[in-house]
């Protein structure tokens, strides 16, 4: 199994631009999270699917982020328009039973906003 | 609700001595703990994991964790500590059909 894919590993933008992170989760997981990682926030829980349907995005840090899942195999993750505090590194995990259950973590997308 | 509290930031060892990262939980379910690592620039991988069953977790790489429920206490150990064991790891508490809470992380130091 190649694990949970990301790309792109890096992305560098303007302020204003848009920005689309993809992920395609570990075949047969129902669950699917996104997670932000900072210097000084440590590791957020940005929103969740299971089964293709997002559960829960309360962490979700405004309007500019949106997240969808079209099918079992891809997620993206949008920000639009991107500001420079949205640079950090962004996790894409799956799941293959509950939420709290262990989580297969993707290498990351370091996404810097210039 | 959930919590974990990792004590310390910051662990520095020699290598070829003991490891010990401290983790502290609090849970009002019978919790799923787990470790991971993660190296720099890379992400987050499973060491290993209490589901329940024996309370003394063997994980990957020499590393183990003992569940201790009367101390709501789940400590990583490691025998002898290795140069590639540098890196920061994180606690997880699990449970009751919510997702995962994360730890702030222990960023182990490891010096010649």
């Amino acid at each position: 199994d190649a694990g949970v894919i990301q790309s792109p590993r890096h992305e560098v933008t303007e302020m204003g631009q848009e920005v689309t992170l993809r992920c395609k989760p570990i075949s047969g997981h129902d669950y699917l999270f996104w997670y932000r990682q900072t210097m000084m926030r440590g590791l957020e829980l940005l929103i969740y699917f299971n089964n293709n349907v997002p559960i829960d995005d309360s962490g979700m840090p405004e309007d500019r982020f949106s997240a969808k899942m079209p099918n079992a195999s891809f997620s993206t993750l949008k920000i639009q328009p991107s500001e420079p505090r949205d640079s950090a590194v962004y996790f894409c995990a799956s799941s293959p039973r509950q939420a709290d259950n262990e989580q297969f973590f993707g290498p990351g997308t370091r996404l810097t906003v210039l | 609700a959930q919590s974990v509290t990792q004590l310390d930031s910051h662990v520095s060892v020699s290598e070829g001595t003991p490891v010990l990262l401290r983790c502290n939980y609090s849970s009002s379910y019978s919790p799923s703990l787990f470790w991971y690592v993660q190296h720099p620039n890379k992400g987050l991988q499973l060491l290993l994991k209490y589901t329940s069953a024996a309370t003394l977790v063997k994980g990957i790489n020499g590393f183990e964790a003992e569940f201790k429920k009367s101390e709501t206490s789940f400590h990583l150990t490691k025998p002898s500590a290795h140069m590639s064991d540098a890196a920061e790891y994180f606690c997880v508490v699990g449970g009751g059909y919510s997702t995962l809470t994360f730890g702030k992380g222990t960023m182990l130091l490891v010096s010649p």
